[in-house]
C-alpha cells in the first residue's frame, strides 16, 4: 500500500537553480495538493488539483508551476529558486467527498543555498 | 483574526493524564473538522474527523461545538507515544476541499 509517494525526499539547491517535486498516489483520488510548512506557519497550500488536467493557485503560489497530466501524478516546479522556498513540502490527496481526509507523502525537505 | 487558530503549547503531561486541546474557527460555514497528528520530521497523519454529536475511538474524542465555532480532541490516560503536534483541519467551504490547517498544539508526555 504505496499511498502518496513523494521524491526526492531531500534536495540542496543553489538560488537561481530549477528543480521538480514529484508527487504520485495509487487511491485513485481527484484532489491533490502541494503544500510547504515553515515553522511557526503551519501547513499553507501553494497549489491543488480537481482532476487531471485541472490546476489552480493556492495561498503562496508565488515562484512556483504545477502540472497534472496523469490523475495520479502531480508535478510541483520551481523555475528559479529562491532562499525564500527553503520548506518541506508535503504532498497530499483526496476523494472528492465530504469528512474525507487528506493523505500526505513523506515530504520533501529543500534548501536553498 | 486568523482562520484556524491553536494553542501553540507545549502542554506537558505526565503519563495516565487526562489533556484537552480546543481549535477555533472563524467561518461559520465550516463544513468539515479533523484532528491530524504530526510527529517529528514526519507527515500529518489522520486521527480522526470531527462529527457534530461528537465522537470517540479508544482514548481519543473529538467534539464540535458549532455555537461558539470550535473543536475539542481529549486525550485520556496519555502514553509516551502520544507526544507529537496536533493539527486543526477545518474544511471552510464545501465542494471544494481545501482544507485548512492549524499551526497545531505540541504535546509531551512525560515518564
Amino acid at each position: 500500500n504505496a499511498g502518496v509517494t513523494q521524491t526526492p525526499k531531500f534536495r540542496v539547491l543553489k538560488t537561481g537553480q530549477s528543480m521538480t517535486l514529484l508527487c504520485a498516489q495509487d487511491m485513485n483520488h481527484e484532489y491533490m495538493y502541494w503544500y510547504r510548512q515553515d515553522p511557526g506557519m503551519g501547513l499553507r497550500l501553494i497549489h491543488y488539483s480537481v482532476g487531471e488536467g485541472t490546476t489552480a493557485k493556492g495561498e503562496v503560489p508565488d515562484g512556483y508551476n504545477v502540472s497534472r497530466l496523469k490523475k495520479q501524478n502531480f508535478l510541483l516546479g520551481l523555475e528559479s529558486a529562491a532562499p525564500s522556498q527553503t520548506s518541506v513540502y508535503f504532498c497530499a490527496s483526496s476523494a472528492n467527498r465530504a469528512n474525507y481526509g487528506y493523505t500526505f507523502g513523506s515530504g520533501t525537505r529543500l534548501t536553498v543555498v | 483574526r486568523k482562520e484556524v487558530e491553536q494553542d501553540p503549547g507545549p502542554f506537558n503531561v505526565p503519563e495516565g493524564a487526562t489533556v484537552a486541546f480546543n481549535c477555533t474557527y472563524s467561518n461559520s460555514a465550516s463544513q468539515s473538522f479533523f484532528w491530524y497528528r504530526q510527529d517529528c520530521r514526519k507527515e500529518p497523519k489522520l486521527l480522526m474527523s470531527v462529527y457534530s454529536s461528537g465522537n470517540e475511538d479508544g482514548r481519543f474524542t473529538a467534539q464540535l461545538n458549532r455555537a461558539s465555532q470550535y473543536i475539542s480532541l481529549l486525550i485520556r490516560d496519555s502514553k509516551l507515544s502520544d507526544s507529537a503536534t496536533y493539527l486543526c483541519v477545518v474544511n471552510p467551504t464545501s465542494g471544494t476541499y481545501k482544507y485548512i490547517f492549524g499551526t497545531g498544539t505540541r504535546l509531551k508526555v512525560l515518564a
